[in-house]
């Protein structure tokens, strides 16, 4: 059973670029969530969606965007990119807690997006 | 917003046990999750805990008090391939449709011969 996939893994853009970043979730995941992870911040949601729909977003500027596909991918977006925006992105799918073995929602993460902006 | 703290590093002995506390003050609870990360790679569920007490998996153990807002994580028998950072998470709301986890900084252990 593939994993999650997130492309690229590595990127380097400059500031005021954008950026779009991809997930592929689990087949048969219909969650995917967005973490930013830097030194000392630890992991922060950025935003989850499920069946093309948001349902839950962190407390990052409107400049963090995201979009979920009917089957089931997602992307996310940076616009404007910012010298604070280097970090790794990453992406997590899950499925409802009900169909787990463990009755909680686990979270299948993905190697991530090492983005560096210069 | 929430709080969860736990320590930056660690270090401690191959064969050895070391012991990584997480302290959370969240809005609410609804489920606590350890997950393990090597450098470069993504992070790794290893356990999870919803009611008080401690649940065993092996060299790994993990123990929640709701009350005091507290877990730890257990690692005994240490082998040098369990050096990594370990990261404490809170499920904090209990909508079903939430998914949303707040995490620690996380814990580097690093194992020595």
């Amino acid at each position: 059973k593939a994993g999650v996939t997130q492309t690229p893994r590595y990127l380097i853009k400059t500031r005021g670029q954008q950026v779009t970043l991809s997930c592929s979730p689990i087949s048969g995941h219909r969650s995917v969530s967005w973490y930013q992870q830097t030194p000392g911040q630890g992991l922060q949601f950025l935003f989850e969606y499920f069946s093309e729909t948001q349902r839950n977003k962190g407390n990052f500027p409107g400049r963090f965007s995201g979009r979920q596909f009917s089957n089931s991918r997602s992307e996310m977006n940076v616009s404007t990119l910012e010298l604070g925006d280097s970090a790794l992105y990453l992406c997590a799918s899950s499925l409802p807690r009900g169909q787990t073995s463990i009755g909680a929602n686990v979270l299948t993460f993905g190697a991530g997006s090492r983005l560096t902006v210069l | 917003g929430q709080n969860i703290d736990q320590p930056t590093e660690m270090t401690a002995t191959e064969g050895a046990i070391v012991q990584i506390n997480c302290t959370y003050q969240t809005s609410g609870f609804n489920g606590l999750f350890w997950y393990q990360q090597h450098a470069g790679e993504a992070p790794t569920f290893l356990s999870y805990n919803v009611l008080d007490g401690l649940e065993e998996k092996g060299r790994f153990s993990s123990f929640l008090s709701r009350s005091k807002g507290y877990s730890y994580l257990l690692l005994k028998e240490l082998q040098m391939k369990d050096s990594a950072s370990y990261l404490c998470a809170v499920r904090a709301n209990r909508r079903a449709d939430d998914y949303k986890l707040s995490f620690g900084a996380g814990t580097t252990v690093t194992v020595r011969a």
